[in-house]
Formats: C-alpha cells, sequence, structure tokens
C-alpha cells in the first residue's frame, strides 16, 4: 500500500468549470502540501495545510483536510488551459523531514 | 523571488560512469533534500540534510549516493558508478529553518540519462 494516493489519475475539463482533486494517506501527518508540475518541468508549491486546519484557500484553490479520513482534496475554481498540468499532494509524516508524493492527478482543461 | 537553481538541465553519461548534480538552494535556507522522479513514476524521496550531514535517506540511497555541500551555496549529488536504472529526473529542493511546518520548494530539475 502506498503513502499518498491521488484520484482520479485524470481529469479532463472545459476552461470555467471546476476540477477537484483527491489525495488520500496512510500515516499521521505533520502538514499536506500540494505540487503542480507542467509536463517534464520541476514542482511548483502551491499551498501547506497543517494538521490542525481543515480547510485553506488560495486565489482560486481550495485545500480542505480530513485527518480522521487521512484525505485531502483540491479545488480548483474556474479552470484555465493554463491550469493544465499534473497535481501532486505530498505529506510529511511525523517525526521526519522527508516529502511522500502521491501518485498524482493529470489534468487537462480545454479551452 | 528567489529560487532553487539546479545544473545541469540535461546530463548524458553511460553506465558506470561517475556524475555530479548540482543545486543552489535558496540562500538562507538550511535544509536540503533531493528528490528523484522516474519517468512516469512518483517523486521519491532520496535524502535530506542538515547542519552539514544526513538527517535522514531512504532505501534509494545507498553507497553509491553521496551528498555534500562544498561551500556556502552549492548542494551536490555524486552518483558513483551509474547504472541505467537511475535515469530520472532529480530535483533538489530547499527549505527554512523555521520552527512548525515549512514549505520545500523545489529546482527544475535535472534530467539524468544513462546509457
Amino acid at each position: 500500500s502506498q503513502q499518498g494516493e491521488e484520484d482520479p489519475q485524470a481529469l479532463s475539463i472545459q476552461e470555467g468549470e471546476n476540477a477537484t482533486m483527491n489525495c488520500s494517506y496512510k500515516t499521521s501527518i505533520n502538514n499536506l502540501q500540494w505540487y503542480r508540475q507542467n509536463s517534464g518541468r520541476g514542482l511548483v508549491h502551491l499551498i501547506l495545510i497543517r494538521s490542525n486546519e481543515r480547510e485553506k484557500h488560495s486565489g482560486r484553490l481550495r485545500v480542505t483536510l480530513d485527518t480522521s479520513k487521512k484525505s485531502s482534496s483540491l479545488l480548483i475554481t474556474a479552470s484555465r488551459a493554463a491550469d493544465t498540468a499534473s497535481y501532486f499532494c505530498a505529506t510529511d509524516p511525523d517525526n521526519t523531514d522527508k516529502l511522500i508524493f502521491g501518485t498524482g492527478t493529470r489534468l487537462q482543461v480545454f479551452p | 523571488e528567489p529560487e532553487v537553481t539546479q545544473t545541469p538541465s540535461h546530463q548524458v553519461t553511460q553506465m558506470g560512469q561517475e556524475v555530479i548534480l548540482r543545486c543552489v538552494p535558496i540562500s538562507n535556507h538550511l535544509y536540503f533534500y533531493w528528490y528523484r522522479q522516474i519517468l512516469g513514476q512518483k517523486v521519491e524521496f532520496l535524502v535530506s540534510f542538515y547542519n552539514n550531514e544526513i538527517s535522514e535517506k531512504s532505501e534509494i540511497f545507498d553507497d553509491q549516493f553521496s551528498v555534500e555541500r562544498p561551500d556556502g551555496s552549492n548542494f551536490t549529488l555524486k552518483i558513483r558508478s551509474t547504472k541505467l536504472e537511475d535515469s530520472a529526473m532529480y530535483f533538489c529542493a530547499s527549505s527554512e529553518p523555521a520552527s512548525g511546518p515549512y514549505e520545500q520548494y523545489f529546482g527544475p530539475g535535472t534530467r539524468l540519462t544513462v546509457t
């Protein structure tokens, strides 16, 4: 079993629609972070939510965290073609400073 | 805005050769990391480094790998004798030393191709 699995694996939507991606993890965590990766490029940090937070907003991004269910969701509102990328959740399990990445959701936004 | 930089962007090497991947972390950061991503797979943690020593390493980070901070700005990953399966994208990351949660900032990566 893997720490950090996103679903869906792939998501295709039209510009203007909202995109929701989910992440599940297995161990207790300090924080959960979401990253974006454009094809073949580096990872861009989007948002960090602490384990004692339930919801966080940043621009068009909304992240929720449910530690009882060990899950998080990333909502991108009013999507744009430029949002096309892979999105990964990453957790840092208790007492470690490493990030464990999920498998990612490939988002395609059609203009 | 400060960013993590990595060189080279692409490195091609023959099996058995040594490679050194270089990173310049964000200047006021004190925690440094290397991750790798084999094509089409997850990003995997390799090693973390703080106060001039390894703080944690994964099973992937065997004796063939080493890290060094040779001066005040560079952070390097050395692979002593490359194997075909070392072909991957290697990402360097850094974070601030603050207590509490911190974000890891990633560089653009070095694509390593072992032939």
